[in-house]
């Protein structure tokens, strides 16, 4: 069974600092990995999406690693700033099929502080 | 790309009463669909997804059950709320490798 944990589950931070978020997940038979921002009581807003056989992806200030053997991805958040403030999540789809079971993890709240 | 529109935001409702969440989707034809339910404290768990009109799956045995009667429509419902219904309710679609959520509807059962 896969299971998806991002540790910590809350993060503060002064503002221009550069910071990593952490997410792993058990079974490396993924098919992609998508990590989501999710302002209170809002939706989810995709970020990035890595499929199995990249190795990263970047969009603006922000960058996600996977390293798909040990079970792990990164979000790279460069010169944060208060408006970063948010839950961030990752997510991985198993299998090859388009019907997107993500299997989420619980997410890390991160504030920036100004 | 894809718009979701989900409603109402916010929504208290008695244990028993019924419930109907609606979702739809803009922009694209034919998505896949899904309910999400996000409790307190805990990840986004899969509900119901849908690939084509009138085909639902069930992830979870629930006091819910979900409909899909056009392309691009999506309604959660319940015959009778129990208070372990609370939530907050996403509403996402596909059409494609990235998964589009709506804004989300807050539902208490009290």
């Amino acid at each position: 069974k896969q299971e998806v944990t991002q540790i910590p589950a809350a993060l503060s931070v002064p503002e221009g600092e550069n910071l990593v978020l952490n997410c792993s997940f058990t079974d490396s038979a993924i098919y992609n990995l998508q990590w989501f921002r999710q302002d209170p009581g809002k939706g989810l807003t995709s970020l990035l999406l890595i499929q199995s056989s990249q190795r990263e992806q970047t969009s603006g200030r922000l960058n996600a690693s996977l390293d798909k053997s040990s079970g792990r991805s990164t979000l790279y958040i460069a010169a944060s700033q208060p408006g970063d403030s948010a839950t961030y999540l990752c997510a991985v789809r198993r299998g090859s099929s388009n019907t997107g079971k993500l299997i989420f993890g619980q997410g890390t709240t991160l504030q920036v502080k100004p | 790309s894809q718009t979701i529109h989900q409603w109402p935001a916010t929504l208290v409702q008695p244990v028993g009463s019924p419930l109907s969440l609606e979702c739809t989707v803009e922009g694209t034809s034919n998505p896949n669909l899904y309910w999400y339910r996000q409790a307190a404290g805990r990840g986004l768990q899969l509900l119901f997804y849908s690939v084509g009109i009138g085909q639902i799956s069930s992830e979870v045995p629930q006091n819910l059950s979900a409909s899909r009667p056009q392309d691009r429509q999506f309604i959660l419902s319940s015959k009778k709320l129990l208070l372990s219904d609370s939530g907050f309710y996403l509403c996402a679609s596909n059409r494609g490798e990235k998964l589009f959520f709506g804004s989300g509807t807050q539902l208490s059962v009290l």
